[in-house]
């Protein structure tokens, strides 16, 4: 069971330009979650995602910033125009599903997987 | 108010020996939790402790939770070069939460 993806690896863009990161989450995993990580800081979170709903972005920056987790394919984070300050690690989590069968819920789980993160360097 | 403060923010200590870390958090919570990242590296769960546990182990961690002083440490066991890393700690608070709150870590250098 592969764990959590994220490309690039490494992203490089000018001011003003767009970024975008993609995540793909565990298998079996229907929640997904970015944080971001400044030099010598913890995580902050942004954003938390269910396949094509956006359930809390309170952490996401109200401006050019922007996440998707469609039907099909990865997480998609978004940085429009980008800034020098949008230069950070960007990390995306996944956690299962509970229960099984036809009335399993769809909540959260305590524990987060981590993918290997994207490192955005802006121009 | 920061969440989740490890302290120290550096430790070294010679290999074979133990490193304790410890975390202060500010609000009552479900969880606590301990991350490892490697220089440059993703997250890599460690252990979970919940708010009715007072200690947990895995392997070579030893993880303790005093709610009472809002406080948990990490010890880890006959240090390896392999351990340095830097080691962060993060709550998760609130009824169906899932917003991890993690504090700058602690990093840890294991001299060979």
């Amino acid at each position: 069971n592969a764990g959590v993806m994220q490309n690039p690896r490494h992203l490089v863009r000018r001011r003003g330009q767009e970024a975008r990161l993609r995540c793909s989450p565990m298998k079996g995993h229907s929640h997904v979650y970015w944080y971001r990580q400044l030099p010598e800081e913890g995580l902050k979170f942004m954003v938390y995602l269910q396949k094509e709903n956006i359930i809390d972005e309170s952490g996401m920056p109200k401006e050019r910033f922007s996440a998707e987790f469609p039907k099909e394919g990865p997480s998609i984070l978004r940085i429009q125009q980008v800034v020098r300050g949008d230069s950070a690690a960007y990390f995306c989590a996944s956690s299962p599903t509970t229960g099984t069968g036809p009335k399993r819920r769809r909540t959260s789980t305590d524990t987060q997987y981590f993918g290997p993160g994207t490192r955005l360097t802006v121009l | 108010s920061q969440q989740g403060e490890e302290d120290p923010q550096a430790l070294s200590i010679q290999e074979g020996e133990n490193a304790t870390m410890n975390c202060s958090y500010k609000t009552s919570i479900n969880n606590l939790q301990w991350y490892r990242q490697n220089s440059g590296r993703g997250l890599v769960h460690l252990i979970l402790i919940r708010s009715n546990e007072r200690e947990k182990h895995s392997g070579r961690l030893r993880v303790t939770l005093d709610t009472s002083k809002k406080s948990s440490s990490l010890l880890i066991t006959a240090s390896r070069a392999a351990d340095t890393a830097s080691y962060f700690c993060a709550t998760l608070s609130g009824a169906g939460s899932y917003q991890l709150t993690f504090g700058k870590g602690t990093k840890l250098s294991v001299i060979p």
